[in-house]
């Protein structure tokens, strides 16, 4: 079975600040990964996805993770927090993998939410 | 292109009553889902499907159902709604390797 744990239910930061919001899955596969982002009231929005190919992922709005295996770790970070950031952030495991059965099927972490203070 | 809609956003049931969730895309994905979102605790799988007529039970299906008859509708019923059926429920269409969620529809039974 897989599994993903946030470590930290909030994170709080100044604006400016490097944010770094944690993820360590448990998978029996090569874990497919993924952080979406979910602003007040609306849906998930995907941010960045690793599947396989480089370990150090770019996404959308100037984050970033890198997959380490040896750690079974898949961090998001991004240099510089920016007000708009504030939000709730899901890292999920995929049972989609390489050569296998799969569905797409998501299992996510319990989420952290991320404030920006001024 | 809308992308994934969901209606309604919001509806308060009666613990017994019966509703339909309605979920549509319109990207001709096969893949589709419904998951339940509830404070604390991430987002969990009800429901999912690879293609239209094939369905199957995800994480926490007990008091749900669902249909597939065309690849753009996918809709959750809740048959005989319970206080713990009170949840924010998402909708997503995609591939293997990526989601798109609906704005999600926010319910409470009481």
């Amino acid at each position: 079975a897989q599994s993903v744990t946030q470590l930290g239910s909030h994170v709080s930061v100044s604006e400016g600040a490097l944010v770094l919001l944690r993820c360590n899955y448990s998978s029996s596969v090569p874990p497919y990964l993924f952080w979406y982002v979910q602003y007040p009231n609306q849906g998930l929005q995907l941010l960045l996805k690793y599947t396989s190919a480089a370990t150090l992922v770019k996404g959308i709005n100037g984050f970033e993770a890198e997959f380490k295996k040896s750690e079974t770790s898949f961090h998001l970070t991004k240099p510089s927090a920016h007000m708009s950031d504030a939000a709730e952030y899901f890292c999920a495991v995929s049972d989609a993998s390489i050569g296998g059965t799969s569905y797409g099927k998501l299992t996510f972490g319990q989420g952290t939410i991320l404030t920006v203070h001024p | 292109n809308a992308g994934v809609t969901q209606t309604p956003k919001f509806r308060i049931l009666k613990i017994g009553q019966s509703m339909t969730l309605q979920c549509a895309q319109d990207m001709n994905h096969n893949y589709m889902y419904w998951y339940r979102q509830d404070p604390g605790m991430g987002l969990k799988l009800i429901y999912y499907s690879v293609g239209a007529g094939i369905t199957d039970k995800g994480e926490v299906p007990n008091g749900y159902n669902v249909s597939r008859s065309t690849t753009e509708d996918f809709p959750l019923r809740l048959e005989l709604a319970a206080p713990s059926q009170t949840s924010v429920y998402f909708c997503a269409a995609g591939t293997l390797y990526e989601q798109y969620f609906g704005p999600g529809t926010r319910l409470t039974v009481t």
